[in-house]
């Protein structure tokens, strides 16, 4: 079935370590690609998007994204993470070939220690 | 950037009740709006999709008559879910987006309780 797949559940790691949270995706043909960030007890944000051009993709608050079309990949970067990054991470794929529905991965729970 | 608000932020009902959550796309026009269910520690399921004044999709496995959706402004979705039951606590979250776009603005999530 066609899906998006986060590898990583959770993921723990200290204040100024890196972090990169995979993100796969089975559809082909046209898709735009979606980072978002749910703080505790807070809604979703956007943290960066793909539609199209560079593949390289600069975000809010330190984060990239690289989509990778030939991988199905769109993974997730953050070169020095701070505490206040702890919070749940989606990835979303809007597809052409799924009806322009907008199917978000199952998650990666990031909890960095002070 | 575009806001989408939801209304209320929690509920609290009783079994067998029906409780209606809005959600409102306060500075654009929402020609499609997704509703979506999260449970504990999970990611967000896709419920239905509803196009302005058209019949809303509904994803597999989800109750039309149970998850009524209504969408009959621009602005205005509605969800309401019929006959309660304990079972359908879960944190639901609309988004809308416009004509045209394929980012989807969300709004704040609506925690029902069913007790």
């Amino acid at each position: 079935a066609q899906s998006v797949s986060q590898h990583n559940h959770h993921v723990i790691l200290s204040e100024a370590a890196s972090l990169e949270l995979g993100c796969n995706y089975s559809y082909g043909g046209t898709v735009n690609l979606f980072w978002y960030v749910q703080y505790p007890g807070q809604h979703l944000q956007l943290l960066l998007k793909y539609f199209s051009g560079d593949p390289l993709v600069k975000g809010i608050k330190g984060f990239e994204a690289e989509f990778i079309k030939s991988k199905f990949s769109f993974n997730l970067r953050k070169p020095s993470v701070q505490w206040s990054d702890t919070a749940e991470y989606f990835c979303a794929v809007n597809a052409r070939a799924a009806g322009n529905k907008l199917t978000f991965g199952g998650g990666t729970r990031v909890l960095v220690k002070p | 950037g575009a806001v989408v608000s939801q209304h209320p932020s929690r509920v609290i009902c009783k079994s067998g009740t029906s409780v209606k959550i809005e959600c409102r796309s306060l500075d654009f026009q929402a020609t499609t709006m997704f509703w979506y269910r999260q449970f504990p520690k999970q990611s967000l399921m896709l419920m239905a999709t509803s196009n302005e004044g058209s019949k809303a999709t509904y994803e597999q496995g989800v109750e039309k008559d149970k998850f009524l959706i209504n969408h009959a402004s621009l602005t205005l979705s509605t969800l309401t879910v019929t006959s309660a039951h304990p079972e359908d606590s879960s944190f639901y979250i609309c988004s809308a987006r416009t004509w045209g776009n394929t980012e989807a603005f969300f709004g704040q999530g609506t925690r029902l309780t069913v007790v």
